[in-house]
């Protein structure tokens, strides 16, 4: 069965430090991968989506992620965080024969440290 | 534009009633999906439509839920005979089309509580 995990549950950075988050996921064939971030009292918004090609892509707000289908993981990563990037983030899986189904990870809560 | 919305914001009912949750999708998107979100389970799929047809219901926890869309438009989840277990977040999004690359649009969700 599909499946995605989120490590971490929770995770604190400084302003200014850089952030990854960890994404792995469980899937047959090469899944549809996306990465999507709640704030408080908000929707979900997608911050960015892999299908196929380039193994990096590049998303709003200033994030990037990595595909790397030996270790099936898919990373977020932010050079440089500010404070208002403070929320949960969720990974999701999208199987590509279930509609559009998405298979969510258990989200990772980011605190931001001033 | 407007994006997704859902009705009301927040529900607090007591156990054995039942309740209604709507969702108005992006005007033109022809793709409907509902999902729930809560402490246990996380974010899990439920449902979705194809214009106004679900083809899989799987996802749905009991049969005290169900769902219709009409009109390609509007979407209602219903719950019956609501227990505490149903307390969570509902949450709708919307596609232009069903596909798994469609970008979804979520609403700000349904706060369900169940006294």
């Amino acid at each position: 069965a599909q499946s995605v995990t989120q490590p971490d549950i929770h995770i604190t950075v400084s302003e200014g430090a850089s952030l990854e988050l960890r994404c792995n996921y469980s899937y047959g064939a090469t899944p549809y991968l996306f990465w999507y971030v709640q704030s408080p009292g908000q929707g979900l918004q997608l911050l960015l989506k892999y299908f196929s090609g380039d193994t990096l892509v590049q998303g709003i707000k200033g994030f990037e992620a990595e595909f790397k289908r030996s270790q099936s993981s898919f990373n977020l990563r932010k050079p440089s965080v500010h404070w208002s990037d403070a929320a949960e983030y969720f990974c999701a899986v999208g199987p590509n024969n279930q509609g559009g189904k998405l298979i969510f990870g258990q989200g990772t809560e980011l605190s931001v440290k001033p | 534009g407007a994006g997704v919305s859902q009705s009301p914001s927040n529900k607090v009912t007591e156990k054995g009633k039942d309740v209604e949750l709507r969702c108005d999708p992006i005007s033109g998107h022809t793709a409907l999906y509902w999902y729930r979100q809560s402490l246990g389970q996380g974010l899990e799929f439920l449902i979705y439509f194809q214009g106004n047809s679900a083809p899989d219901k799987s996802g749905l926890p009991s049969d005290r839920f169900s769902a219709e869309r009409t009109g390609g438009s509007v979407s209602t989840l219903t719950i019956q005979r609501t227990q505490q277990e149903d307390s969570a977040v509902y949450l709708c999004a919307s596609s232009l089309v069903l596909a798994a690359k469609d970008t979804q649009y979520f609403g700000p969700g349904t706060r369900l509580t169940v006294l």
